[in-house]
């Protein structure tokens, strides 16, 4: 069964560094979510990307997160100065129609020390 | 906005005992219905969605869940459970009217299943 798969799995980086987050969705699918989950705590949506465009941010959101989808393939999130507080397991997923389940990649778990 | 709440942070069983967790949720406007699973360092899988039709959705693993619109709730239940069975259940719900291809799903805070010989 395809499969959205992240890279890496684990991403330790010093404070104010700039991480990519990388993600490859399933080849069909056409809508693209970064999910984070602080430890401890729920799973919360971040950004949704359809046509090469944002669709909706949360509030958490903010000018230091963006998305891209350089090529055909992968699906990033960049953290351009990162904080203690993004320390967190950030989810990739993917469906191919908008009222599709999301499948979830294994995620990326991030640490700033 | 959407809001989910899942009453039970952790739910310890027998083997082979059934097992209820709950989920209800705040919408107005209709939604769909997920849940996902979380092994131990895994991403969230699917288990079931409630789209439409019949209320009583089977998913995978043995589990269903029963879309109940006058409760506003979604709970998921097994019969008989497995120590392989412990995990993170997660219940979810996406904007049914969503327009601009964004269908961000609203997780709830998770209950733990604990499965115990």
């Amino acid at each position: 069964e395809p499969e959205v798969t992240q890279t890496p799995s684990h991403q330790v980086t010093q404070m104010g560094q700039e991480v990519i987050l990388r993600c490859v969705p399933i080849s069909n699918h056409l809508y693209f979510y970064w999910y984070r989950q602080i430890l401890g705590q729920k799973v919360e949506f971040l950004v949704s990307f359809y046509n090469n465009e944002i669709s909706e941010k949360s509030e958490i959101f903010d000018d230091q997160f963006s998305v891209e989808r350089p090529d055909g393939s992968n699906f990033t999130l960049k953290i351009r100065s990162t904080k203690l507080e993004d320390s967190a397991m950030y989810f990739c997923a993917s469906s191919g129609e908008v009222d599709q389940p999301q499948h979830f990649g294994d995620g990326t778990r991030l640490s700033i020390l | 906005a959407q809001s989910v709440t899942q009453l039970d942070s952790q739910v310890p069983v027998f083997e082979e005992a059934p097992v209820e967790l709950r989920c209800n949720y705040s919408s107005s406007v209709s939604v769909y219905l997920f849940w996902y699973v979380q092994y131990p360092n895994q991403g969230l899988q699917l288990l079931l969605k409630y789209l439409s039709g019949s209320t009583l959705v089977k998913g995978i693993n043995g589990f269903e869940a029963e879309f109940n619109k006058s409760q506003t709730s979604f709970h998921l239940r097994k019969p008989s459970v497995h120590i392989s069975d412990t995990a993170e259940y997660f219940c979810a719900v996406s904007d049914l009217s969503a327009q601009g291809g964004s269908e961000k799903l609203v997780f709830g805070k998770g209950t733990k299943l604990t499965v115990n010989p």
